[in-house]
Parts: structure tokens; C-alpha cells; sequence
């Protein structure tokens, strides 16, 4: 079964201090994964996907087979870097990208 | 381009009501997806659709629920019968042809049964 896990569902971290937002997933076949983010009062959009190997805001992540991770990392996390995030993994073939997202971690970036 | 517009944002319907959700995909794109989310869920896959077409509604309940994107006007979901359990935020995005992988969404409709 395809599944998306989030372990933190929250996570507070100083500006300036590294940060780390967990993502496991359990899928058979090659997997294809997203960052998705929400800011306050704005709507999901597209942080960064695996298969492009971008950094996107300073933000990076890495597809591991063998732990069946794709964490989000950030050396120096800044406090515009407050919003809810969303690991998503894509279950369908061809044309058809429906996602199976985790629950979401919510983050806050202190000043 | 104005962006997947939803609407109406909120929706209030007593049990047994219908339910019409309206999404108008950006311009141009031509694949939607609609995804509903729970209170502290993830959003849920329901429904995939193009033009005229369901591809995928493996994620849609059996009963009540039903989409449609026709070839002119945006896409409808219909909930009908609403129950308390179907209180959530509906989400639809959208996606261009050849560029499938990227998904816009919209603000989503919060329906709320009384």
C-alpha cells in the first residue's frame, strides 16, 4: 500500500538554525516525490520535486531508496520560512500525477 | 492568468442536501484533480479528469459522489445526500498538457454539514 508518513506534526526552530522536516514513504514501484508548502492565507503550491534535484528557497531534498526517505533540509532556516509543509508522492502512471500526501509538518521559524 | 479559481469558498448544506463545487482550472490546463481533506489529514486523492473524460476515481466514495469537467464550463463536484462526514476543505488543482507534474492549486471550498 502507498503511504506517506510525517512523523513531526510540529516543529519550531530558531532563524539562522538548521532544519530538517522528515518524510518516509512506503510505494512497490519507482517512486516520484514532492515538496508541497503552504503559507498563511495562501494556497499549496510546489516547493521542489526529486526528479529535478533543485534547491528551491535554499531548500533541498534527497530521495533515499534504501530508508525510503525524502527529507527537506535547510542549512539556515529564516522566519519567511514559516508555513505548513507537505511531503507528496505521486501513485499514479502515464498522464495521471494523483498524489498521495503525508498529514503535513507545521513550521515556525523564531526570530 | 487568474490562477484555479474554487468556488464558493465556504458552503453550508443540512444533512441531505446537495453539494456543487466549482473549480475552474488555469488557462490552458487541461487535467483536474480534485483532493479532499479531513481535519489534521493530508489531503486525499478523489478524482482525476480531462476534458470530458474521467481518467481516475479510484479515490471517490461509491455513492453520492460524483465529478464532471465538460468541454466548456469548469469542473463540478457533486455531492449529493451530504452527511455530517462530509464536512472538509475540497481541493482541486490543475495541470498543463506535457507538464503533468506540476499541479496548481486552487484555495479550496470548505463545506460544512449541519
Amino acid at each position: 500500500a502507498q503511504r506517506v508518513t510525517q512523523p513531526e506534526k510540529l516543529l519550531s526552530v530558531f532563524k539562522g538554525a538548521p532544519v530538517e522536516l522528515k518524510c518516509n514513504y512506503s510505494y512497490s514501484g519507482s517512486p516520484e516525490l514532492f515538496w508541497y508548502v503552504q503559507y498563511s492565507r495562501q494556497r499549496l503550491q510546489l516547493l521542489l520535486r526529486h526528479i529535478s534535484r533543485e534547491s528551491i528557497k535554499g531548500f533541498t531534498a534527497d530521495l533515499n531508496k534504501g530508508e525510503t526517505s525524502f527529507h527537506l533540509k535547510k542549512p539556515f532556516a529564516q522566519e519567511e520560512d514559516s508555513a505548513m509543509y507537505y511531503c507528496a508522492l505521486r501513485t499514479g502512471g502515464g498522464s495521471n500525477y494523483k498524489l498521495t500526501f503525508g498529514k503535513g509538518t507545521l513550521l515556525t521559524v523564531n526570530p | 492568468n487568474a490562477g484555479v479559481m474554487q468556488n464558493p469558498r465556504h458552503l453550508v448544506r443540512r444533512r441531505g442536501q446537495e453539494a456543487r463545487l466549482r473549480c475552474s482550472p488555469m488557462k490552458g490546463h487541461s487535467h483536474v484533480y480534485w483532493y479532499r481533506q479531513l481535519p489534521e489529514e493530508g489531503l486525499k486523492f478523489m478524482v482525476y479528469l480531462q476534458k470530458e473524460n474521467i481518467i481516475d476515481e479510484s479515490g471517490m466514495p461509491k455513492e453520492r459522489f460524483s465529478a464532471e469537467f465538460p468541454k466548456e464550463g469548469p469542473s463540478i463536484l457533486r455531492i449529493q445526500q451530504v452527511v455530517r462526514g462530509d464536512s472538509a476543505a475540497y481541493f482541486c488543482a490543475s495541470s498543463p498538457q506535457g507538464m503533468e507534474d506540476t499541479q496548481y492549486f486552487g484555495p479550496g471550498t470548505r463545506l460544512t454539514v449541519l
